[in-house]
């Protein structure tokens, strides 16, 4: 069965770096996600991607985050100038097509900021 | 705020009852209901999805929707230890500019004791 699948699994970084999360979506699928999950908390939204551009974006997503498709099979989330509240599993999802598909998650990328 | 709220738990079942989880969310316009199992540790897992008030069955799971009350429940038939686990209840506005933005619900712990 065609599943999500995240790279790396676990991330470690330094407080202040950058990082490239990086997720390849199910092969037919056009709708693309980030989520995240702090230890503990709630499955949080953070961005949806249609059709090569940004669908919505949770409060979360501010100008520390981007996403890029830059080919056909990957979908990056770049968090930018880490912070120790960033630490939390990061979920990539795709759905589709047609709408109201439900969504596929990938196993995740643990992000530990230090 | 729109809300999607769940039971914590833990709920304790035994081996081969019925288990239920109960659901309920805030925003009427709510098209689209999905339940995913999560694992500790592990990503969320698609287990059913609803878009109809009724009943819906797929092998041991049953989801039941009643958007007047604006509730949804997961039942799960002869509960096995591998169901084990956190189920959580994603809500999907379903508006067209919405782009499939799901809202988790905290979720319910079930363990199935032997």
């Amino acid at each position: 069965e065609p599943e999500v699948t995240q790279t790396p699994s676990h991330q470690v970084t330094q407080m202040g770096q950058e990082v490239i999360l990086r997720c390849v979506p199910i092969s037919n699928h056009l709708y693309f996600y980030w989520y995240r999950q702090i230890l503990g908390q709630k499955v949080e939204f953070l961005v949806s991607f249609y059709n090569n551009e940004i669908s919505e974006k949770s409060e979360i997503f501010d100008d520390q985050f981007s996403v890029e498709r830059p080919d056909g099979s990957n979908f990056t989330l770049k968090i930018r100038s880490t912070k120790l509240e960033d630490s939390a599993m990061y979920f990539c999802a795709s759905a589709g097509p047609g709408s109201n598909q439900p969504q596929h998650f990938g196993d995740g990328t643990r992000l530990s900021i230090l | 705020q729109k809300e999607v709220e769940q039971n914590s738990g833990p709920l304790s079942v035994p081996e081969g009852a019925i288990a239920s989880l109960n659901c309920t969310y805030s925003d009427r316009g709510s098209q689209s209901f999905f339940w995913y199992r999560q694992y500790s540790g592990k990503s969320p897992e698609l287990i059913m999805f609803i878009y109809s008030n009724g009943d819906k069955e797929d092998g041991r799971f049953t989801a039941q929707l009643n958007k007047a009350s604006q509730y949804v429940s997961l039942l799960i038939r002869d509960s096995q230890p591998s169901d084990s686990a956190t189920y959580l209840c994603a809500v999907h506005e379903g508006t067209t500019d919405s782009w499939g933005k799901l809202q988790f619900g905290a979720g319910t712990q079930v363990v199935v004791t032997p």
